[in-house]
């Protein structure tokens, strides 16, 4: 089985300032990695995603990740935050096909940052 | 629009009263999911379905029931055997095939037990 562990439940931030937030995984097979983003009452948007390739990854709205497979870690960077960055944010893995079994193509997530920009 | 819409986005029940949360995508997609949140604690899946006619067991299945009659329909319905069903649920979909890959997710429903 797979888990995740975000290290950090909340990230206060000042406005236009650096942001990483951290992501570890555990499986024992290949992995596939997500970051969503969730505004107050609203569902998820998926900011990036990590199938294969290059370790870094661009995504949505300016951020990026990295994956580092010694590390088992993938953690969401963004130079300059905004103000309407503020939101939780989620990392996420999945099973490949070729590694699935009756995991296949199921999502375990990580319990959430909060993310917080202040002016 | 293509999109997973889920209703009511707010619903209320009594202690010991069944209700089914509605979710409607018409992406085009095979498998769909249902996941509960909880401050803290992420997503857990509770059920999820790869094709019409099937459906799975999630890691929090219990006093929750699903049904997969059509493609672009996945209700569940929360028991009264689910002992705390206070909490946010949200529906997704993805595409099937060898890979399956995105999740999009529904709005969510606000299920508030009183």
């Amino acid at each position: 089985a797979q888990s995740v562990t975000q290290l950090d439940s909340q990230v206060p931030v000042f406005e236009e300032a650096p942001v990483e937030l951290r992501c570890n995984y555990s499986s024992s097979v290949s992995v596939y990695l997500f970051w969503y983003v969730q505004y107050p009452n609203q569902g998820l948007q998926l900011l990036l995603k990590y199938l294969s390739g290059s370790t870094l990854v661009k995504g949505i709205n300016g951020f990026e990740a990295e994956f580092n497979k010694s590390q088992t870690s993938f953690h969401l960077r963004k130079p300059s935050v905004h103000i309407s960055d503020t939101a939780e944010y989620f990392c996420a893995v999945s099973i490949p096909a070729n590694a699935g079994g009756t995991s296949y193509g199921k999502l375990t997530f990580g319990q959430g940052t909060i993310l917080t920009v202040h002016p | 629009d293509g999109g997973i819409t889920q209703s009511p986005k707010y619903l209320f029940r009594k202690e010991g009263q069944n209700v089914t949360l509605s979710c409607e995508q018409n992406l085009n997609h095979d498998a769909m999911y249902w996941y509960r949140q909880d401050p803290g604690q992420g997503l857990r899946l509770i059920y999820y379905s790869q094709i019409v006619n099937d459906f799975q067991k999630g890691d929090i299945a219990e006093g929750y029931s699903v049904s997969r009659e059509k493609k672009e329909s996945f209700p569940l319905t929360v028991t009264s055997a689910q002992k705390n069903p206070t909490a946010f649920y949200l529906c997704a979909s993805s595409s099937s095939g060898t890979i399956k890959l995105t999740q999009f997710f529904g709005p969510g429903t606000r299920l508030t037990v009183l």
